[in-house]
């Protein structure tokens, strides 16, 4: 397996709050993803990184920003949380670009009440 | 129309069962394809790419018809432990980023 974390891996939290997950690799791959899963829709791009602080937005960026300070950690903030935004949080990584294969981490429950 | 569109499922087949899944995709440009299988409530994880000339994994055989922009997977001789959700997944052009598809569920009963 590839060695992707993220943390937490379970969280909870309350309308308004900023929250910040963490991916972080051992891979040293250059290409890392946010992507959201929620019922009834395929896996949805929030934002990728193509470098160390090289990012862009994916389909699904409003309300979402990220940090990519590191080659091996990727952030995600939700910079005040909604409830739209609960969700099944997934990281991936890859090595040639973004028509490669990616790996994906154990992803994120993240609850808004 | 969604970019990547697949049998909305749920499959339930017999162990020992032959199941095909289909997938379509939109966009002419897109250049690589796989399938990922998604274990409930856990990470997709790679099953396969598909090239264009087919390929073949021991039980899994994946096609592509870039004509018809379709994609299929073949499970032959279904084990228990197939059951998961499997996901077509389309890159959405020259060096652009993956679109999935929602994903058809396969249980594989005793």
């Amino acid at each position: 397996d590839a060695g992707i974390t993220q943390s937490p891996r379970h969280k909870v939290t309350e309308t308004g709050t900023p929250v910040t997950l963490r991916c972080h690799q051992t891979e040293n791959h250059r290409y890392m993803y946010w992507y959201r899963q929620d019922p009834g829709h395929g896996l949805r791009l929030i934002h990728y990184s193509y470098g160390v602080k090289d990012t862009d937005k994916g389909e699904v960026s409003d309300g979402y920003s990220v940090s990519r300070s590191k080659t091996e950690d990727f952030l995600l903030t939700l910079e005040s949380a909604t409830s739209s935004q609960t969700s099944v949080y997934f990281c991936a990584i890859s090595d040639r670009g973004p028509a490669d294969t990616q790996y994906f981490g154990p992803g994120t429950r993240l609850t808004v009440l | 129309r969604k970019e990547v569109e697949q049998d909305p499922g749920p499959f339930n087949v017999p162990e020992g069962a032959t199941v095909a899944f289909n997938c379509t995709y939109s966009n002419s440009a897109s250049q690589s394809f796989f399938w990922y299988r998604q274990d409930c409530r856990k990470e997709p994880k790679l099953l396969m790419s598909v090239y264009s000339s087919g390929n073949e994994d021991g039980r899994f055989t994946a096609q592509l018809n870039r004509a018809s922009q379709y994609i299929s997977l073949l499970i032959r001789d279904s084990k228990l432990s197939d059951s998961a959700t499997y996901l077509c997944v389309v890159n959405g052009g020259y060096g652009q980023n993956f679109v999935f598809g929602p994903g058809t569920r396969l249980s594989v009963l005793p």
